[in-house]
């Protein structure tokens, strides 16, 4: 296991179109992350999972924005009824958490998101 | 509204010399925060953290110095290496996991 993949790496898409992304975290890693990242501003949260247990979603996150992890392993981030805003960089992540865990991140290479 | 916040937008330091990278925070609640670096094209790549227990952390050439009272912290590379070069964000977390990331600081190190 080499670390936490992302497919696709990029995706253009029409506005109003559905587009879905695959995070892939670290096998033994129970705590997963979705973040979006726009140019010149750090990773901004989005969503997190313990488990297959959505635990905390941003306000950012509006109702076209959906994510999974079906049986805690990989993930699934939907947008539905893409907009030109939400072009971006959509950055999973992936940390062991829990009792004795650390909060430390490990990043995926992203998948960037051009809405035209 | 921008609870971390990292001011220089981009440092430049000799090779050999330390590069001291400063972040600010208004949360009191965070009670981990951690550094990061990212080359283009990939993903932020972690680096050291500290836990609000501790005001030093030392890996290497990698240190982070965590004021709290001043709700400050940075990030000392010493000796600094071109290959250090990178935008450098810094990360606070609060306990229920929700991660805040600054705007980041672009490091060149010049040979």
């Amino acid at each position: 296991d080499t670390g936490v993949s992302q497919n696709p790496r990029h995706k253009i898409t029409k506005r109003g179109q559905n587009v879905t992304f695959r995070c892939d975290p670290i096998s033994e890693h129970n705590r997963l992350y979705w973040y979006r990242q726009t140019l010149g501003q750090g990773p901004e949260f989005l969503t997190y999972f313990q488990n297959e247990a959505q635990l905390e979603k941003s306000r950012l996150l509006s109702d076209r924005f959906s994510a999974e992890r079906p049986k805690g392993s990989f993930s699934t981030l939907e947008i539905q009824r893409t907009e030109q805003g939400d072009s971006a960089m959509y950055l999973c992540a992936s940390s062991s958490g829990g009792q004795g865990g650390t909060r430390e991140q490990y990043f995926g290479p992203g998948t960037r998101l051009t809405v035209t | 509204d921008q609870q971390v916040k990292q001011n220089s937008p981009s440092l430049s330091v000799q090779e050999g010399r330390i590069s001291i990278l400063n972040c600010d925070y208004t949360n009191s609640m965070f009670d981990y925060f951690l550094w990061y670096k990212k080359y283009p094209a990939e993903g932020p790549t972690f680096l050291i953290s500290i836990s609000s227990i501790k005001d030093k952390n030392e890996d290497g050439r990698f240190t982070v110095f965590l004021n709290k009272s001043a709700k400050h912290l940075s990030l000392h590379i010493v000796p600094s290496q071109p290959g250090d070069s990178a935008v450098y964000f810094c990360a606070a977390s609060d306990v229920v996991n929700q991660f805040y990331f600054g705007t980041g600081t672009s490091l060149t190190v010049i040979p």
